[in-house]
């Protein structure tokens, strides 16, 4: 069965340090892939997505994340993060012709001033 | 442009009792979906629509019912409340389907308590 694995329930960084939230899937075939996040209170918004193409995707608010078949993982970074950028993130993944999409349990981000 | 709106934001209701949830979007789509959000699991899909009168099971149906009559509108059932079903609920919609890549536009959520 499809799964998602995001394996840092919790990640603390100063801010203006750089940022990395791992996300894993397993899958048999390729997937589409996305990243949302969720401020407090709020709806999820989606950061980037990736389907096919160049495995580096750019995203808003200045997010990035990478594609790596051989590892199944698709993580995401930021190279120096912002107070603002304190919130939940979900890596989600989905499958060509098939509307269940399956969300990773979310990694909390916290930024020290 | 209000996106995708949900009624009520909060509730709280004792076992064995009925409430519907709305969800409205004011953007066309034609697929709307309802998630819970229960901590340490993320997001599971309950049912979605993919037009106009048709919906569709998700990973967690059981429990919940739903409507599409209206293209804006979905709705979620819960016919008889259980601790179980103690969640935030999201809506959310996109213009065609999670299988062709595409963004999710997200409600704000609705927290539900089941006493």
């Amino acid at each position: 069965a499809q799964s998602v694995t995001q394996p840092d329930i919790h990640i603390t960084v100063s801010e203006g340090a750089s940022l990395e939230l791992r996300c894993n899937y397993s899958y048999g075939a390729t997937p589409y892939l996305f990243w949302y996040v969720q401020s407090p209170g709020q709806g999820l918004q989606l950061l980037l997505k990736y389907f096919s193409g160049d495995t580096l995707v750019q995203g808003i608010k200045g997010f990035e994340a990478e594609f790596k078949r051989s590892q199944s993982s698709f993580n995401l970074r930021k190279p120096s993060v912002h107070w603002s950028d304190a919130a939940e993130y979900f890596c989600a993944v989905g499958l060509y012709n098939n509307n269940d999409m399956r969300f990773g349990a979310g990694t909390r981000l916290t930024v020290k001033p | 442009n209000a996106g995708v709106t949900q009624t009520p934001k909060f509730r709280v209701l004792k076992t064995g009792q009925s409430m519907t949830l709305l969800c409205a979007q004011d953007m066309n789509h034609e697929y709307m979906y309802w998630y819970r959000q229960d901590p340490g699991m993320g997001l599971r899909l309950i049912h979605y629509s993919v037009g106009e009168g048709t919906t569709a099971k998700g990973e967690v149906p059981d429990g919940y019912n739903v409507s599409r009559l209206k293209k804006q509108n979905f709705l979620l059932g819960l016919e008889s409340a259980a601790p179980s079903q103690t969640s935030v609920y999201f809506c959310a919609s996109s213009y065609l389907g999670l299988a062709r890549y595409n963004e999710q536009f997200f409600g704000p959520g609705t927290r539900l308590t089941v006493l």
